[in-house]
């Protein structure tokens, strides 16, 4: 079972752009899928998107202008950038592998509010 | 795109059996066999518990299985035990790349 970890700020502030890093360990990032789901507080999951290691990425299409997920093999990690954000991004983000909708492995979570 | 609809909460006795249901449409749920089902304690990341509509990954119980009719997936827990406690989720390809999750229920056990 691979370990998956993010990385980034905390807080963001509104318009700005979110950026997280997930690294993958335990295992290589490929050849297999990659997503990010957030789940805003006391709320529901949300799939925002996913990568494959080759690169060619799919997104929820209600955010697909806002968001970009890219894969790095060298570093074994993918990247989430949330252009423009607002009071309703804040959210727990969460990495994950498998093929979707089989998410069989996830990050612990991590908080990113957006305030000023 | 819409969320799968879940029931928001099912209770049941230690014991008990309880079904919680996932509806969608013939664009997702009722258009592949594609859904999976996740258990998210608080404070937790989700857990996958079933895929491609009926099978358990290695390492989950036999008392959860699940069906699938037309627009519904079905998740049933079998033996409920004090640590069923938690939300659980649906999830299921949308067609085009795309996939949703189901609104969450949050089961109790009494």
């Amino acid at each position: 079972q691979v370990l998956l970890q993010e990385s980034g700020p905390g807080l963001v502030r509104p318009s700005e752009t979110l950026s997280l890093t997930c690294t993958v360990f335990g295992g290589s990032i490929t050849p297999y899928y990659w997503s990010w789901i957030r789940q805003p507080p006391g709320k529901g999951l949300e799939w925002l998107g996913y990568v494959y290691y080759s690169g060619s990425a799919h997104y929820n299409p209600s955010l697909k202008s806002r968001l970009t997920i890219l894969a790095d093999t060298s570093n074994n990690q993918f990247s989430l950038t949330v252009t423009s954000v607002t009071a309703a991004d804040t959210a727990v983000y969460y990495c994950a592998g498998g093929t979707p909708p089989d998410f069989d492995s996830w990050s612990q979570g991590t908080l990113v509010t957006v305030s000023s | 795109q819409s969320a799968l609809t879940q029931p928001a909460s099912v209770s049941g006795s230690p014991g008990q059996s309880i079904t919680i249901s996932c509806t969608g449409t013939f664009s997702d749920v009722g258009g592949y066999n594609l859904v999976s089902w996740f258990q998210q304690h608080p404070g937790k990341a989700p857990r996958l518990l079933i895929f491609e509509v009926t099978k358990r990954p290695s390492g989950v119980s036999n008392r959860f299985s699940a069906s699938k009719s037309g627009n519904t997936a079905s998740l049933t827990i079998s033996g409920l035990l004090a640590e069923d406690e938690a939300d659980y989720y649906c999830s299921s390809y949308a067609g085009d790349y795309n996939y949703v999750f189901g609104t969450g229920t949050k089961v109790s056990v009494l």
